[in-house]
C-alpha cells in the first residue's frame, strides 16, 4: 500500500533560517509528488510538484523540494523563511496507476518566530 | 482565491441528523474531489466526479454519498451523523488537462453535536 510520512508535526524556526520539512513516501510504483500549504482558516493551496524531470522543484514563494528517488524522499526547503510561512505543510502523492487518488501525510505546522 | 467555492461554511447539527454541502469548481473544470480532514485522521480523499460520473473513491463511508449536477457543482451528503463526522470538510477542482493539480475551496467546518 503506499503512504506518505511527514516524520515532523512541528518545526519552530526562527525569522530567516532556513527550513527543511521532511516527506518521505513509500510505493512500488511511479509516484507524483506533491507539497501543499494549508494558512489558518484557508484551503490546501499548490507550492510545488515533481511529475518528471529535473529532480529539483522550485514552488511558489521561494519554497524548492527535491525527488530522491533512492530515498524515497522529497523533502521542501527555503533558504530565509518570513514570519508570514507560518502554516501546515502537507506532502502528497498520487500514484499513477488507475485514476488519480491523492495520498496525504499528516502534515507538518511551520512556526517562524520573530 | 482558488475560484471554488464551498456553502455553507460553517454548519452545526446533531447527531442522527443528514446535512448536505456544496460546492462549485472554478470555471472549466470538470473534476471534483472531496476531502475530510480531522485530528485525529488527517486529510483523508473521500470521492471524486469527473463530468458527472464517479471516478475514484477512498475513505467514504456508506452514510455518505455524493454527486455531480450537469452544471459540474457537486454535494456531498452526509447521513446519520455520529459526532466522530465532525471535521473539516474540503472540495477541490482540476482542470481537464492538469488533472494532477487540484485547488482547493476554503472548506465546510461542520459540528455534530
Amino acid at each position: 500500500a503506499q503512504s506518505v510520512t511527514q516524520l515532523d508535526s512541528q518545526v519552530p524556526v526562527f525569522e530567516e533560517a532556513p527550513v527543511e520539512l521532511r516527506c518521505n513516501y513509500s510505493s512500488s510504483v511511479s509516484v507524483y509528488l506533491f507539497w501543499y500549504v494549508q494558512y489558518p482558516n484557508q484551503g490546501l493551496q499548490l507550492l510545488l510538484k515533481y511529475l518528471s524531470g529535473s529532480t529539483l522543484v522550485k514552488g511558489i514563494n521561494g519554497f524548492e523540494a527535491e525527488f530522491n528517488k533512492s530515498q524515497t524522499s522529497f523533502h521542501l526547503r527555503k533558504p530565509s523563511v518570513h514570519i508570514s510561512d507560518t502554516a501546515e505543510y502537507f506532502c502528497a502523492v498520487i500514484v499513477t496507476s488507475g485514476t488519480y487518488k491523492y495520498i496525504f501525510g499528516t502534515g507538518t505546522r511551520l512556526k517562524v518566530l520573530a | 482565491d482558488s475560484g471554488v467555492t464551498q456553502t455553507p461554511k460553517h454548519l452545526i447539527t446533531a447527531t442522527g441528523q443528514r446535512v448536505t454541502l456544496r460546492c462549485s469548481p472554478r470555471s472549466g473544470d470538470l473534476s471534483v474531489y472531496w476531502y475530510q480532514q480531522s485530528l485525529d485522521q488527517g486529510l483523508q480523499f473521500l470521492i471524486q466526479y469527473y463530468n458527472g460520473e464517479e471516478r475514484a473513491k477512498g475513505n467514504i463511508l456508506e452514510r455518505f454519498s455524493a454527486q455531480q449536477f450537469p452544471d459540474l457543482h457537486s454535494e456531498l451528503n452526509l447521513s446519520s451523523l455520529e459526532l466522530g463526522d465532525s471535521a473539516l470538510y474540503f472540495c477541490a477542482s482540476s482542470p481537464p488537462l492538469s488533472t494532477d493539480t487540484q485547488y482547493f475551496g476554503p472548506g465546510t467546518r461542520l459540528t455534530v453535536l
